[in-house]
């Protein structure tokens, strides 16, 4: 049973697009929430992360929104681009481990 | 820096075989961990290490033993293979200095077990 539930399985967008991965979790006890990115044949990279006291977090052209209420975040891609093709993975940090979702697989087109 | 290696990079089992997946890092990272990469499933804990000399459990440790002898080390032994064990193996490791949410994970080993 998965501690955390995400979804969509995949997505399509434009160049341009702004994919939204959505994310839920039970865990009251999770003190962080890390993104990873994973390019097909590599292994996953952390690609940012946001604690529950903090509602938006922004780097680049990525931005998590963490609803610690609703027990929710959400990754958005601002400008998507071709190069960030890939399947992305939200997961949740307890003591000294990790609980993945099952992963996004997005596809910019040109 | 190398980072986290694992070693072999590909292998095909028989059932019943046993083997050992390497993993090394040279970041002196106190933590290490073990996953496995199933499609649909995303990422999930074999078993962890906080220290050299110390190992726990993770969420789907059966069929799997692990060791920490040393902060760099930290091999996967499979005791008898099984076909459910076909999947992606990817090793993390990282440090409380820096967030144990932020893991460093190897190129992984694709295991197929016939």
């Amino acid at each position: 049973q998965q501690q955390v539930k995400q979804s969509p399985q995949s997505l399509i967008v434009q160049k341009g697009g702004i994919p939204i991965i959505n994310c839920a979790y039970e865990n009251t006890a999770f003190d962080y929430f890390p993104w990873y990115q994973q390019f097909p044949g590599k292994g996953p990279a952390l690609l940012i992360a946001i604690r529950p006291d903090v509602s938006e977090k922004k780097e680049g052209r990525f931005t998590i929104s963490f609803n610690k209420s609703a027990k929710q975040f959400s990754l958005h891609i601002m400008d998507s681009q071709p190069g960030d093709s890939a399947t992305y993975f939200c997961a949740a940090s307890n003591d000294y481990k990790l609980s993945f979702g099952a992963g996004t697989t997005v596809t910019v087109r040109a | 820096n190398a980072g986290v290696t694992q070693t072999p990079k590909f292998q095909v089992l028989k059932t019943g075989q046993s083997m050992t997946l390497q993993c090394a890092q040279d970041m002196n990272h106190e933590y290490m961990s073990w996953y496995r990469q199933d499609p649909g499933m995303g990422l999930r804990l074999i078993h962890y290490s906080v220290g050299a000399g110390i190992t726990d459990q993770g969420e789907v440790p059966n069929g799997y033993n692990v060791s920490r002898s040393t902060t760099e080390d930290f091999p996967l032994r499979l005791l008898s293979a099984a076909p459910s064990q076909t999947s992606v193996y990817f090793c993390a490791s990282s440090s409380p200095r820096t967030g144990a949410y932020e893991q460093y994970f190897g190129p992984g080993t694709r295991l197929t077990v016939t």
